[in-house]
């Protein structure tokens, strides 16, 4: 069974930091892109990120392009999202995704953690 | 990278058909047939329910199917049953980027 958990969440003041983690199993981690999703209280799904199985091809979305880094460690089955620069507008529970093995859609879920950007 | 645009709202009576659009441009949903769908229940993770514009994974009931024509995706629940009324998303891949949908609610009258 395919199991995503995301950890890292929290509150963090505008102009500061947070580092996600994601930890990945039931499945070959090293074989499939990794995304991150995100979706602001009451408000629709938006995609942020996303990395090659073997972090040599990365893409963001342009709202988070410059602030945003990730990341994948393979050997920990782990997939990480690096947030600087926080702005209230980046409020919301982020998901980590597994991408199709061709990298054209995304299947399966992580329950999501709670990033909470306010002074 | 705009988001695509789907009706905010649809309603049907159970056993009625519903059809969701997802309306984009040549640069995603009409570029490419990577549209997909996914299902999100209040406080619920997302589920995918349609991927490659028209094929459904396993354990997907046969009375959600999805198309294209142009720009435009479209998502089709036949059958309409209570557990359907949910929020619906379309997702297209855009070359490097991926853009969703504003996102439908279904509700089941």
């Amino acid at each position: 069974e395919v199991q995503l958990v995301e950890s890292g969440g929290g509150s963090v003041q505008p102009g500061g930091s947070l580092r996600l983690s994601c930890a990945a199993s039931g499945f070959t981690f090293s074989s499939y892109w990794m995304h991150w999703v995100r979706q602001a209280p009451g408000k629709g799904l938006v995609w942020v990120s996303r990395i090659y199985t073997d972090g040599s091809r990365v893409s963001y979305a342009d709202s988070v392009e410059g602030r945003f880094t990730v990341s994948r460690d393979n050997a920990q089955n782990t997939v990480y999202l690096q947030m600087n620069s926080l702005k209230a507008d980046d409020t919301a529970v982020y998901f980590c995704v597994r991408g199709d093995v061709r990298g054209y859609f995304v299947d399966n879920w992580g329950q999501g953690t709670l990033v909470t950007v306010s002074s | 990278q705009s988001a695509l645009t789907q009706p905010r709202s649809v309603s049907g009576s159970p056993g009625q058909s519903v059809t969701i659009s997802c309306t984009g441009t040549s640069s995603d949903v009409g570029g490419y047939n990577y549209v997909s769908w996914y299902q999100q229940h209040p406080g619920k993770v997302p589920k995918l329910m349609i991927y490659d514009v028209s094929k459904r994974p396993s354990g997907v009931p046969d009375r959600f199917s999805g198309s294209k024509s142009g720009n435009t995706a479209s998502l089709t629940i036949s059958g309409l049953q209570a557990e359907d009324e949910a929020d619906y998303y379309c997702c297209s891949f855009a070359g490097s980027p991926y853009v969703f949908g504003t996102g439908t609610e279904v509700t089941v009258l």
